[in-house]
């Protein structure tokens, strides 16, 4: 099966740079995914990782270690608007299969 | 592009009845869907695989007799909840799969809020 691991909690000052943490568990890896939720919204695609390495998208990046099947977000220039709940998930155990790891809720404060 | 829509955005019923929500990719063909369930605080959770004009593949623990998938054509799945209980309210999601591969986008819909009374 899939499992995906992150705190369920961060807190961090607007301006600052945050990292969230996604351990993995799974039968057959396709590549790591990262989305956003806010609340009562839907989710909304981050960034993608297929290889080992960082991915560079504006204020967000994401990294992924297959051999140590670890990954993360990582936030910088926080503003107000990125509070929100931050999903890692992974394609595999069947194609197209997407499973969500335990969520993490970033609160951003002044 | 790849916009997903659903509808309704929300409902509310009363238990015993059965409830129809549906999931359209408006500018994209979409071969496969997924629904997920989101409980309050909770992650997503995927219920099922919708396959246009093939059956749906459940996850374990899911009971496909109550939660109807239906992919008639290549830009709608509908999902049925069936004689709704208080418990089976959540927040009910779908997506697609993004066309370009490289980036295993997945599209959601805005999702649907049932509160069985």
């Amino acid at each position: 099966g899939q499992s995906l691991e992150q705190p369920s909690e961060v807190t961090a000052v607007e301006g600052a740079i945050v990292q969230i943490n996604c351990t993995y568990q799974t039968s057959g890896f396709y590549g790591l995914s990262w989305y956003q939720q806010h609340d009562g919204g839907a989710p909304t695609f981050l960034s993608y990782n297929g290889l080992d390495g960082l991915e560079e998208t504006g204020r967000f990046s994401s990294f992924l270690s297959r051999s140590d099947s670890y990954g993360y977000l990582l936030l910088q220039e926080l503003q107000m608007k990125d509070s929100a709940s931050y999903f890692c998930a992974v394609r595999g155990g069947g194609y197209q299969k997407v499973t969500f790891g335990t969520g993490t809720k970033l609160q951003v404060i002044p | 592009g790849a916009v997903v829509s659903q509808h309704p955005s929300w409902v509310i019923c009363k238990s015993g009845t059965s409830v129809k929500i549906e999931c359209r990719s408006l500018d994209f063909q979409a071969t496969t869907m997924f629904w997920y369930r989101q409980f309050p605080k909770q992650s997503l959770m995927l219920m099922a695989t919708s396959n246009e004009g093939s059956k749906a593949t459940y996850e374990q623990g899911v009971e496909k007799d109550k939660f109807l998938i239906n992919h008639a054509s290549l830009t709608l799945s509908t999902l049925t909840v069936t004689s709704a209980h208080p418990e089976d309210s959540s927040f009910y999601i779908c997506s697609a799969p993004g066309t370009v591969a490289s980036t295993d986008t997945q599209y959601f819909g805005p999702g649907t809020r049932l509160t069985v009374l």
